[in-house]
């Protein structure tokens, strides 16, 4: 399975852009990018997912990189109930097993 | 909607003892997963189930098993609870080969085992 490799935490001041890094270098061709969040003491939530192109939702953007070894999430206005951790997952649509293998993510942190 | 339900939300075990954690969604996915978390840690992978009548393992595996009774439930027993076994479990589903790909997660099961 291919891997992602995101910081390990992160800041940004309330109402402003947040812009949260991932690479997956050994993605394959196939792979889709998968964001989802954890809030304290609840289960992961989708985000956002993409396979070449930049996606756009009510929560976030995502941008993807021409070569697709890398990936942002991107917050366009960040409150502090986007305080979580953020995971970047890559999902196979050929491997016949769909699995989500996760890393250990990124904690955002919102400052007031 | 309910989306996905486990239970016991929380649960204390002894060293030895087993049980069960029972996962069940409303939303006809064909695809359920169990994972669990360690504090300060990410999700692993233990087992998941690409249909009906269908079972792997994942990650890490070792200690449990797994049943997909039917299109809506999936369990995870633990045989012979061991202290590494405290964590949270999470059960999610997924509709596979659909545009929208999204894993929607239950709110998870505290187990602790002394």
């Amino acid at each position: 399975d291919a891997k992602t490799t995101q910081p390990n935490s992160m800041e940004s001041n309330e109402e402003e852009p947040v812009h949260l890094p991932c690479n997956h270098s050994t993605i394959s061709g196939t792979d889709y990018i998968h964001w989802y969040r954890q809030l304290p003491s609840q289960g992961p939530e989708y985000v956002i997912h993409g396979l070449t192109s930049n996606v756009n939702n009510r929560m976030a953007s995502l941008a993807i990189a021409e070569d697709r070894k890398s990936s942002t999430l991107i917050l366009h206005r960040a409150t502090l109930r986007d305080a979580a951790v953020y995971y970047c997952i890559l999902r196979s649509i050929t491997s016949g097993t769909y699995k989500y293998i996760f890393g250990t993510g990124t904690r955002l942190k919102v400052l007031a | 909607n309910a989306g996905v339900t486990q239970t016991p939300k929380f649960q204390v075990l002894k060293t030895g003892q087993s049980m069960t954690l029972q996962c069940a969604q409303d939303m006809n996915h064909n695809s359920m997963y169990w994972y669990r978390q360690d504090p300060g840690m990410g999700l692993r992978l233990i087992y998941y189930s690409a249909s009906e009548g269908t079972t792997d393992k994942g990650e890490v595996p070792n200690g449990y098993n797994v049943s997909r009774l039917n299109k809506r439930e999936f369990s995870l027993r633990l045989e012979s609870a061991a202290p590494s076994q405290t964590s949270v479990y999470f059960c999610a589903s997924t509709q596979e080969r659909a545009m929208n790909t999204e894993a929607f997660f239950g709110q998870g099961t505290r187990l602790t085992v002394v």
